[in-house]
């Protein structure tokens, strides 16, 4: 069963503007990851997020966690066409703290930032 | 500098024929796994491994079989494809503490 949920499912708009994109959990988890993924290709890591951590920023990224709510953002600043592509978020929910590879996938979000 | 490499990028098989998916890393990780894609599904966890010799099953594992005889492959073996089976598949490794690195993926239709 997926462990995310996210929202919206698609996304458009123009260059230079803010892209937010969210994601919802159903179980405790150590880590939120969000990847990218351009079109016919494998997904890139993009940020992870500790669940100890409410913050967390990277360039034009920035992400958040909220535990008691179960939900994270990815917020893309300044957006630009290349930066059109899927976005993915996913959870190591894993006992012990060490996910041994296996993540959780949402179903992604589709961003697409029109010159 | 590969990272993890899949072969085939295309294939496509007939209901009940059997064909094995490679992949490959050169990042010397202990953990890889195999997940599929479908439309409006994510990436779902088909089999794992957390090193030579040690493999185990994911979310969605029937009809696949996985062996991990060295650190560098971890091959998946369809055993009688089915159309059910159509779908992009991703290999990915990683170590402790570190993302996932993925392959850019094989995509196989089952006619």
């Amino acid at each position: 069963s997926q462990q995310g949920e996210e929202d919206p499912q698609a996304l458009s708009i123009q260059e230079g503007e803010n892209a937010t994109m969210n994601c919802s959990y159903k179980t405790s988890i150590n880590n939120l990851q969000w990847y990218r993924q351009n079109s016919g290709r494998g997904l890139v890591h993009l940020i992870l997020i500790r669940s100890n951590e409410r913050e967390k920023h990277s360039g034009r990224l920035r992400v958040t966690l909220d535990t008691s709510k179960k939900s994270s953002s990815l917020l893309i600043t300044a957006s630009r066409a290349a930066d059109t592509a899927s976005y993915f978020c996913a959870t190591d929910a894993a006992a012990g703290g060490t996910s041994y590879g296996k993540l959780t996938f949402g179903q992604g979000t589709i961003l697409t930032v029109h010159p | 500098n590969a990272g993890v490499t899949q072969t085939p990028k295309f294939q496509v098989l007939k209901t009940g024929q059997s064909m094995t998916l490679q992949c490959a890393q050169d990042m010397n990780h202990e953990y890889m796994s195999w997940y599929r894609q479908d439309p409006g599904m994510g990436l779902r966890l088909i089999h794992y491994s957390v090193g030579a010799g040690i493999t185990d099953q994911g979310e969605v594992p029937n009809g696949y079989n996985v062996s991990r005889s060295t650190t560098e492959d971890f091959p998946l073996r369809l055993l009688s494809a089915a159309p059910s089976q159509t779908s992009v598949y991703f290999c990915a490794s990683s170590s402790t503490g570190s993302p996932l690195h993925f392959g850019n993926g094989t995509r196989l239709t089952v006619t």
